[in-house]
């Protein structure tokens, strides 16, 4: 595997399941991010984590929760989820997410729909 | 507050027709701006990073430019694969996260 991967790809998911998302990168970075994407709206950054810190949470509810256990692989906890929270779900990783340029690659998303 | 705004929203060009696709930028202190392709379903994938105004990239048929105020992307002779969502985004010198635009998406027709 090279670059960032993440799965599943797509996940369809009632408002009362539970569900997480995967990402791993292999580009040996350590900074790796959460973006949300939903038509017509620039990527909303949800979490940053730096060396397995979490150093961003941009007012995300409480229903999302990411879980960061080593500097390759970022986690995404779902529950009680809102029709609302349908939208494509990205990760990236840079080299740092603290000083100098913050360069990101992304994975290919998680096309997440919930019914 | 950083801000990015991308214009047009979408351009549709015939194959071979050159255009450019413009990025305007309010950052406090530039860092860096990044241009990114999205193809449908799938995630962006890095172009360019412009550095500092007057600094220009190419990557065959794309070639990015940076002012203070703005950057374009010049697609020359365009192809029907380079068909996408072109996506800008700034890091600032206060604040090390991306922020990124809308998007211009591209179709170019055979």
């Amino acid at each position: 595997e090279t670059g960032v991967t993440q799965t599943p790809r797509h996940l369809v998911m009632g408002m009362t399941n539970k569900k997480s998302l995967k990402c791993e990168q292999h580009l040996g970075h350590n900074a790796m991010y959460w973006y949300k994407q939903s038509a017509k709206k620039p990527l909303e950054l949800m979490f940053v984590y730096s060396l397995e810190e979490r150093v961003e949470n941009n007012s995300v509810p409480s229903r999302f929760s990411p879980e960061c256990p080593n500097s390759s692989h970022l986690f995404l906890h779902l529950h009680t989820l809102q029709p609302e929270d349908s939208a494509l779900y990205l990760c990236a990783s840079s080299q740092d997410s603290t000083s100098g340029l913050n360069e990101q690659y992304f994975g290919p998303g998680t096309r997440l729909t919930v019914t | 507050e950083d801000q990015v705004t991308q214009s047009p929203e979408a351009l549709r060009l015939q194959e071979g027709e050159s255009s450019s696709l413009n990025c305007s930028y309010t950052v406090s202190g530039l860092r860096g701006l990044f241009w990114y392709r999205q193809d449908p379903g799938k995630g962006p994938e890095f172009l360019f990073t412009l550095y500092s105004a007057g600094e220009e990239k190419e990557k065959e048929r794309l070639k990015a430019t940076l002012t203070k105020k703005e950057s374009f992307l010049h697609i020359t002779a365009p192809k029907p694969e380079d068909s996408a969502t072109y996506l800008c985004a700034v890091q600032s010198g206060a604040n090390s996260k991306l922020t990124f635009g809308k998007g211009i998406t591209l179709s170019v027709r055979p």
